[in-house]
This record gives C-alpha cells, sequence and structure tokens, in this order.
C-alpha cells in the first residue's frame, strides 16, 4: 500500500526566506503526483501537478521537483510572503489507481 | 466556469444517526471522488464516481454509501454514525482523462 510522508511536520520562516518542503512515497509507480495548498478548515487547492515522466513544474514563486525512482519530491517556495502561511499537501496518484494518497502534510507560517 | 460545491458547510449530528452530503462537480466533469480528512491527517479515499456507477473504493465500511446523478452531482451517505466520523468530508471533480483533481471547500461533520 502506498504511504505518503511529509517533513517536516511544522516549519516557521522569516518573510522573504526561501523554503523547502519534502515528500516521500514508499511506491515508486506512480502516476502522477500533486501539491495542494489547504488553508484551515477549508478545500484543497491545486498548486502544481507532475506527470511521473517529468522531472519538474514551475508555477511563480513555486517549483515542485519528483525523483520518481528514490520516491522523493520536493516543493520550493522563494522568496516567501505571510499569505504564502498555509498546510501544504503532497498527493500521489498509482499506475492503475484513481484515487489520491495523501501525506499528513506540512504547516508552514511565514512571519512578517 | 463553476467550481465544486459542497453542502453543507457543517452539520451535527449524534451517534447512531445518518447523514446526507452533497456535492456539485465542476462543470464539464464527470468523475467525483469522496475523502475524509481527519483533524492533522492528510485526506483519505472514501469512493469514486464515475458515470454514475462507483469505481473504486477505500477502506471504509458499507455505512459509507454514495450515488452520482445524471448531472454528475453527488452524495455521501453515513448510516449509523460514530463518533470517529466526526471530519472535514471533501468532494472532488474531474474528468476522467485529465489529471487535475479539483476540491470543493468541504463539510465539517460533528458527530457527538
Amino acid at each position: 500500500k502506498q504511504e505518503v510522508t511529509q517533513i517536516p511536520a511544522a516549519l516557521s520562516v522569516p518573510e522573504g526566506e526561501n523554503l523547502v518542503l519534502n515528500c516521500s512515497f514508499t511506491d515508486s509507480a506512480i502516476y502522477n503526483l500533486q501539491w495542494f495548498r489547504q488553508d484551515p478548515g477549508k478545500g484543497l487547492t491545486s498548486l502544481l501537478l507532475i506527470q511521473s515522466s517529468q522531472r519538474e513544474q514551475t508555477s511563480g514563486r513555486l517549483n515542485a521537483s519528483l525523483d520518481k525512482s528514490s520516491g522523493r519530491s520536493t516543493l520550493y517556495i522563494a522568496a516567501s510572503q505571510p499569505g504564502d502561511s498555509a498546510t501544504y499537501l503532497c498527493a500521489v496518484r498509482g499506475t492503475g489507481a484513481n484515487n489520491l494518497f495523501f501525506g499528513t502534510g506540512t504547516r508552514l507560517t511565514v512571519i512578517p | 466556469e463553476t467550481g465544486v460545491t459542497q453542502s453543507p458547510t457543517h452539520l451535527i449530528k449524534t451517534r447512531g444517526q445518518q447523514v446526507t452530503l452533497r456535492c456539485s462537480s465542476q462543470s464539464g466533469h464527470n468523475t467525483v471522488s469522496w475523502y475524509q480528512q481527519a483533524l492533522g491527517q492528510g485526506p483519505q479515499f472514501i469512493f469514486q464516481y464515475y458515470r454514475e456507477e462507483e469505481n473504486g473504493r477505500g477502506n471504509f465500511p458499507p455505512r459509507f454509501s454514495g450515488l452520482q446523478f445524471p448531472n454528475y452531482s453527488s452524495e455521501l451517505n453515513v448510516n449509523a454514525l460514530e463518533l470517529d466520523d466526526s471530519a472535514l468530508y471533501l468532494c472532488a471533480s474531474s474528468n476522467w482523462d485529465r489529471d487535475t483533481q479539483y476540491f470543493g471547500p468541504g463539510t465539517r461533520l460533528t458527530v457527538l
């Protein structure tokens, strides 16, 4: 069964700092990997989706990388802002699967 | 383009009761997935509906059931509620041939 782990569980950084969030998964037979943002008590907002054949995706200040063979993904946030404060969730979809397996998330706080 | 909507926003029930949650998929999407997110955890897959048929199920007991309607909206029904059913219930819609799942804001269920 696919297991997804996110480290650290919580992170606090000063505004303007660059940061990296980590995600690891146990089964490398994935179809894609998706990063989401979740504000307290709210639904999920998709940030980036990386297909299994891709190595990275970029959107604005966000860059996600994927190393399928080692079962790892990172989300890089450049020049962090207080508005980036949220929980970031990583999810993988296995080959032949129609659902996402989620990690428990990293709670990010950006201090003004 | 209308996003994914869910109703109600919040719900309080007592143990043993039954509950129905509703989800309207994003325009043009034919697939709806339901997830349960306990406090401090990542979402867990309940089941998925594609063109009104169940198309995959996670590790949830039969008292969790669902429906999808011809307009692709969906219901999640939970019978004989237990205290551990207290969670945020998320639905996500997608097109079968597209990968990104778009999530609704969720329904917060509290079982007393």
